[in-house]
């Protein structure tokens, strides 16, 4: 069965660092998504990405962060220069195409996630 | 903003007892997905549903959409310690299907 995966499964990383997170999405999606999990808090979501361009970023999604879809496979996230509150598990997530409105289009499958320790 | 309120935020039942797990929000959802996560790992989609009154079964849990689409609850019969984990409501939302995670229930079976 398809599934997203994500590389690395843990990275450690000193303030002010910049690091790269990887995700392949399953194959016939177009939508690409970035959430976050800090320890004991909710998931939240951090941006969107269709056709190759962010569609809807959260506040959390500043200027530190930049996403891309560099060949046809990969999707990264990227934090220019970490700080301490960036730790957290990072959550890849795609969706096959198909209307807003509902149905099995809006299911979205996540990846295994990367836990980010930033020191 | 919306948000989705989960409670109970922790159940500890013995194995055999029913319960139920509720999803509440003052804002309406196109869908809504149910998510159970391990320790350490992404969350795994179990059901989406779509349609407002909807009741969804998967073995031994039942999931229902509220018929205003505003609430969602999952309910277990006869749980089994291989049903512990964090159960997560997402609700879809606007027309980049973004989720909006409710806190999770945390739910522990004892054998």
């Amino acid at each position: 069965e398809p599934e997203v995966t994500q590389t690395p499964s843990h990275q450690v990383t000193q303030m002010g660092q910049e690091v790269i997170l990887r995700c392949v999405p399953i194959s016939n999606h177009l939508y690409f998504y970035w959430y976050r999990q800090i320890l004991g808090q909710k998931v939240e979501f951090l941006v969107s990405f269709y056709n190759n361009e962010i569609s809807e970023k959260s506040e959390i999604f500043d200027d530190q962060f930049s996403v891309e879809r560099p060949d046809g496979s990969n999707f990264t996230l990227k934090i220019r220069s970490t700080k301490l509150e960036d730790s957290a598990m990072y959550f890849c997530a795609s969706r096959r195409t198909g209307t807003a409105t509902g149905g099995a289009y809006n299911e979205q499958f996540f990846g295994p996630g990367t836990r980010l320790t930033v020191l | 903003t919306q948000l989705l309120e989960q409670s109970p935020q922790f159940l500890s039942i013995q194995e055999g007892e029913n319960l139920t797990v509720y999803c509440n929000s003052s804002s309406v959802f196109s869908s809504l997905q149910w998510y159970r996560q391990e320790p350490g790992e992404g969350p795994v989609l179990l059901v989406t549903v779509v349609t407002g009154g909807e009741v969804k079964k998967l073995k031994r849990l039942t999931f229902q959409f509220g018929d205003a689409r505003k609430d969602s609850s999952l309910h277990i019969t006869a749980a089994q310690p291989g049903d512990t984990g964090l159960y997560l409501c997402a609700g879809f939302s606007g027309n980049t299907g973004k989720l909006i995670f409710g806190q999770g229930t945390t739910l522990q079976v004892k054998p």
